[in-house]
């Protein structure tokens, strides 16, 4: 069956545009998460739904990230006013709930410029 | 704070040769220890876990090791083969938590 797909990419942004990043999880996974990977680095958790519900968003780096999940399927990352320091991938995973494995999509790749 | 250190940044193996990488923690209440294998432009996939009430884990030529006392935990890459080459992450999350927390990623590349 088809994984985790997230579109678009790569997305290049001028700093100040807003951007939206999509994720397609795995149909019928219950989990949800977000990670920002900077080049070199780990994933950071940004934020996890549970079905529609975001039960963290803890990782969340300011107000200008916001996520959704309305019917608990498809989920938009979206970043407002973009700085040069959200230049990063950003991983979705979704699981079928949250002690099972996680499956992650290939990320977007952003570039601010 | 890093909640998850990771060892070493980089490593070189021969073909045919072990490749090990190392983590450790500071948080008791982590229970659940994964250990993940990305390729250049996907994303990380799970390669093998292991829960602490055991101290070993064997999955084919893949095998975690660890010590709670110690607070570390490791993986072993036996008879490793170029296809191997790739970027390791340690990972370690808390049953009823939501977050996974990520080591800062082994390179390993394995010499033909």
């Amino acid at each position: 069956g088809a994984g985790v797909s997230q579109s678009p990419r790569y997305k290049v942004a001028k700093r100040g545009q807003d951007v939206a990043l999509r994720c397609d999880p795995i149909s019928g996974h219950v989990s949800l998460f977000w990670y920002q990977q900077a080049l070199g680095q780990g994933p950071e958790f940004l934020t996890y739904f549970q079905n529609e519900a975001q039960l963290d968003k803890s990782g969340l780096p300011s107000d200008r990230f916001f996520a959704e999940r309305p019917e608990g399927s498809v989920s938009t990352l979206k970043i407002q006013r973009t700085q040069q320091e959200d230049s990063a991938v950003y991983l979705c995973a979704s699981g079928r709930d949250y002690h099972n494995e996680q499956f992650f999509g290939p990320g977007t790749r952003l570039t601010v410029l | 704070q890093q909640q998850v250190k990771q060892s070493p940044q980089s490593l070189i193996v021969q073909k045919g040769g072990i490749s090990i990488i190392n983590c450790a923690y500071e948080n008791t209440a982590f229970d659940y220890f994964p250990w993940y294998q990305q390729f250049p432009g996907k994303g990380p996939a799970l390669l093998i876990a292991i829960r602490p009430d055991v101290s070993e884990k064997k999955e084919g030529r893949f095998t975690i090791s660890f010590n709670k006392s110690a607070k570390q935990f490791s993986l072993h890459i036996m008879d490793s083969q170029p296809g191997d080459s790739a970027t390791y992450f340690c990972a370690a999350s808390i049953i009823g938590g939501n977050q996974f927390y990520f080591g800062t990623g082994t390179s390993l590349t394995v010499i033909p």
